[in-house]
């Protein structure tokens, strides 16, 4: 069984401030993770992946996260928070286990304040 | 580059109604899965297909039906529709016969039911 856990709902940052969004997971393989953005009425967006090569990965629009199996996170991270960063992110997990369904976290929203 | 195409993207049907949902996924593409979010809640896999055939089923209702076509394309039969069917249902894709766990998500279809 895979799971994910977001550990906050809501973070709110000023612009030009670091971001750090958290994320526990859960399963019973070696996982895939990754982290998908959703801006307002749109749909999900890839921002980056970790499939067992290296554990820090860096992705789209700056942002980074680092895979660290003796905690079991993924947080995601960025050194310094845009406007246009302000949406919806997915902590989300997949293991050969589960077929490779995709089990996604409650979602964080980020509000970036100018 | 070619993305997932969703159609419709917005639709508005009434109670006990049908809905079909359709998806055309990256072209290469051997894998389509099905989600669908609710109000305020994340994605929720449904049912996802592989070269046509049934890979996993999630937590689809009976009253929906999915099946892939030879062009890949796949679309999602809703019948029955009932008020809490109103999501917006996401297709994804991906390259599952090359060991790819990355899922490529369309823009969402909007199903509002009356």
């Amino acid at each position: 069984a895979q799971s994910v856990t977001q550990l906050d709902s809501h973070v709110s940052v000023s612009e030009g401030t670091p971001v750090l969004l958290r994320c526990n997971y859960s399963s019973s393989y070696s996982p895939s993770l990754f982290w998908y953005v959703q801006h307002p009425n749109k749909g999900l967006q890839l921002l980056l992946k970790y499939t067992s090569a290296a554990t820090l990965v860096k992705g789209i629009n700056g942002f980074e996260a680092e895979f660290k199996k003796s905690e079991t996170s993924f947080h995601l991270t960025k050194p310094s928070a845009h406007m246009s960063d302000a949406a919806e992110y997915f902590c989300v997990v997949s293991d050969r286990g589960a077929g490779n369904m995709l089990t996604f976290g409650g979602g964080t929203r980020l509000m970036v304040k100018p | 580059a070619a993305g997932v195409i969703q159609s419709p993207r917005h639709l508005i049907k009434e109670k006990r109604e049908t809905a079909t949902l359709k998806c055309y996924p990256i072209p290469r593409h051997d894998t389509v899965y099905w989600y669908q979010q609710g109000p305020g809640q994340d994605p929720q896999f449904l049912i996802s297909f592989y070269e046509k055939m049934q890979s996993d089923k999630g937590s689809i209702p009976d009253r929906f039906s999915a099946q892939q076509f030879s062009d890949y394309h796949s679309e999602l039969n809703m019948s029955s529709l009932e008020l809490g069917d109103s999501a917006l249902y996401f297709c994804a894709s991906s390259i599952r016969g090359q060991g790819r766990y990355e899922q490529y998500f369309g823009p969402g279809t909007r199903l509002t039911v009356t």
